[in-house]
């Protein structure tokens, strides 16, 4: 069984600070690893993904995560909070097996202040 | 379209009815999931088809709960006498054959489903 633990429903940065959304997560064997982001009444769009590899992934909008699997971990971080990156982050996990279903963790709303 | 679509994007509903709901996925894409956003949570998995196999159901939270779809287009959920819990987000997603690796999942806008 897998799951996903994203540490924090909100977070609040001011624009220009960095950003840290948490993700921790169990998987019996070696996964795949994804954030995805929602912006308000839009639907999932990937951000990045972790398959095989390059520990450290760069996504889109300046983006990225590393895979630190002795610390089952995939934080997400952008050196620079811009205003447009208001929204609600999700972690997932999935296994390479079977469906490859995705697992989601309960996300963490990011709030960019002036 | 270029994108997953979802019919209709609302639905509010009284407690006891039968709704569906429609996800056509991107043409050419064998694999389809459907997954619920409850308020404040993440996806949860509920249903996933794979071409002309069976589907795999695992995720289903009860029998009023079915879904179908007919070769490798069109999917429908559907949700026998409705309760308040049902109320949430239901999000369909599809991707390519699964042929080892992994296919990215594209997601649709989702059906915002309200039960009174």
């Amino acid at each position: 069984a897998q799951s996903v633990t994203q540490l924090g429903s909100h977070v609040s940065v001011s624009e220009g600070a960095l950003v840290l959304l948490r993700c921790n997560y169990s998987s019996s064997v070696p996964p795949y690893l994804f954030w995805y982001v929602q912006y308000p009444n839009q639907g999932l769009q990937l951000l990045l993904k972790y398959t095989t590899g390059a520990t450290l992934v760069k996504g889109i909008n300046g983006f990225e995560a590393e895979f630190k699997k002795s610390e089952t971990s995939f934080h997400l971080t952008k050196p620079s909070a811009h205003m447009s990156d208001a929204a609600e982050y999700f972690c997932a996990v999935c296994e390479d097996t079977g469906r490859r279903a995705l697992t989601f963790g309960s996300g963490t709303r990011l709030q960019v202040q002036p | 379209g270029a994108g997953v679509s979802q019919s209709p994007s609302n639905k509010v509903t009284e407690k006891g009815k039968d709704v569906e709901l429609r996800c056509d996925p991107i043409s050419g894409h064998t694999a389809l999931y459907w997954y619920r956003q409850r308020l404040g949570q993440g996806l949860e998995f509920l249903i996933y088809f794979q071409g002309n196999s069976a589907p795999d159901k695992s995720g289903l939270p009860s029998d009023r709960f079915s879904a179908e779809r007919t070769g490798e287009s069109v999917s429908t959920l559907t949700i026998q006498r409705t309760q308040q819990e049902d109320s949430a987000v239901y999000l369909c997603a599809s991707s390519l054959a699964l042929a080892g690796g992994y296919n990215e999942q594209f997601f649709g806008p989702g059906t915002r489903l309200t039960v009174l």
